[in-house]
């Protein structure tokens, strides 16, 4: 399986960019790249996929690197609400997702 | 539309105990149905997967079963709990060979 790698924390400020990183340096060529994000004690929200191109959806962007090694998800402006666990996934299989610790955002007023 | 529900929402269990998780779906049909565990400050565990009726997958060795009786009902189950079985217990269904998996609203279990 591919890992993925993220920072354990991260604060943005209200307004601002969130730019959250992912490294998948194991990544193979038909594993996608999935978003989800964790408010407290809720269930996980999918944000946004992707496997080569860049992709843009009413929630969040996804830059995917040339080499596919890593990935960056960005909130373009990011709200109290944003506050929450995002997780970055590699899919090996259709029906199999590996959730990692995740980056705990934090959205400062 | 789709919904996911599962229950208790929460369940205090002393050890040694059973357990009897339910999770079922609506407004779908043949779905993918999955159960993950989140610890405390850990990520999301895969337990369980399904693709139909009577067909279980099991991601990693644990004192924990599941089974799928129906084709929108998914159930996680013990014998016997063990402390290190507290934790968040979430049910996902995913549609065929969808990107997306949907998670129910969650069960927080206590062992003591």
């Amino acid at each position: 399986d591919a890992k993925t790698t993220q920072p354990p924390s991260m604060d943005c400020a209200e307004g601002r960019a969130a730019n959250l990183p992912c490294n998948h340096s194991t990544i193979s060529g038909n594993e996608y790249v999935y978003w989800y994000r964790q408010i407290h004690s809720q269930g996980p929200q999918y944000i946004i996929h992707g496997l080569k191109n860049n992709e843009t959806n009413e929630m969040a962007s996804l830059i995917i690197t040339e080499d596919r090694k890593s990935s960056t998800l960005i909130l373009p402006h990011a709200t109290l609400r944003d506050t929450a666990v995002y997780y970055c996934i590699v899919r090996r299989y259709f029906n199999q997702f590996y959730f990692g610790t995740g980056t705990s955002l934090t959205v400062i007023p | 539309s789709q919904t996911i529900h599962q229950w208790p929402a929460t369940l205090v269990q002393p050890v040694g105990s059973p357990l009897s998780l339910e999770c079922t779906v609506e407004g779908t049909s043949n779905p993918n149905l999955y159960w993950y565990r989140q610890a405390a400050g850990r990520g999301l565990q895969l337990l369980f997967y399904s693709v139909g009726i009577g067909q279980i997958s099991s991601e990693v060795p644990q004192n924990l079963s599941a089974s799928r009786p129906q084709d929108r009902q998914f159930i996680l189950s013990s014998k016997k709990l063990l402390l290190s079985d507290s934790g968040f217990y979430l049910c996902a269904w995913s549609a065929g060979q969808s990107n997306e998996q949907f998670f129910g609203p969650g069960t927080r279990l206590t062992v003591l």
